[in-house]
């Protein structure tokens, strides 16, 4: 079983849907949580980090972690079809930080 | 600040041939990790440097090495490559090296045949 699993989509909605993306981790001593965004054909781009349980909002993403469930989600408001990529959940221990666990990643399209 | 960039972008290799690959982090960051991206298996862990010492690894073979030099710039070498080996390769770095923020570059994407 992996460390990290994540909802494997993919995921269509309309144009101005909340989208709500999750994945769900065994290793309790997880304690940073990042969402990555992937382009076709180009590296992720961090898009939300926290090492907290609860909410982190920045503009139309929120972050959420529930330490004591297991459970990451990111919310995107008002979606876009700029926000067509793949998101990647990632986790990392604060003892090798630099090593990130990543989900397998959710793929998400927003129609006009 | 200019970003994580990475060199070459695409090459092709053939079975059992070596290939190094480069990062240059951004400006400032110490920490410089390398992942192996495929379709299969998603984002992997290689392995991280920092201060030019070897902090982490992941599960790979030794055919899969790395370095780091003192300014921060990295490469990663596969030798005797193998038709599995084709994927995305990218590179991370980081300035904080206790929280899990990392900045990729735009990846290599090596093809073996």
């Amino acid at each position: 079983q992996k460390e990290v699993e994540q909802d494997p989509g993919p995921l269509s909605v309309p144009e101005g849907a909340i989208v709500s993306l999750n994945c769900t981790y065994s290793n309790s001593a997880f304690q940073y949580f990042m969402w990555y965004r992937q382009y076709s054909r180009k590296g992720p781009e961090l898009l939300m980090y926290t090492y907290s349980s609860g909410n982190k909002e920045d503009g139309r993403f929120t972050a959420q972690v529930d330490k004591s469930s297991k459970y990451i989600s990111l919310f995107i408001r008002d979606s876009q079809p700029s926000d067509s990529a793949t998101y990647l959940c990632a986790m990392s221990f604060n003892t090798n930080a630099g090593k990130s666990t990543f989900g397998d990643g959710t793929t998400l399209t927003v129609k006009p | 600040k200019a970003g994580v960039t990475q060199t070459p972008r695409y090459l092709i290799k053939t079975r059992g041939q070596q290939v190094t690959l480069s990062c240059s982090p951004i400006s400032g960051h110490r920490s410089v990790s390398w992942y192996q991206q495929t379709p299969g298996q998603g984002l992997q862990f290689l392995f991280e440097y920092f201060s030019e010492t070897q902090r982490n690894k992941g599960n790979f073979p030794g055919r899969f090495s790395g370095r780091q030099f003192s300014n921060s710039r990295s490469e990663m070498n596969v030798s005797t490559l193998e038709l599995g080996d084709s994927a995305l390769y990218l590179c991370a770095s980081s300035f904080r090296d206790i929280t899990g923020e990392q900045y990729f570059g735009p990846g290599t994407r090596l093809t073996v045949t």
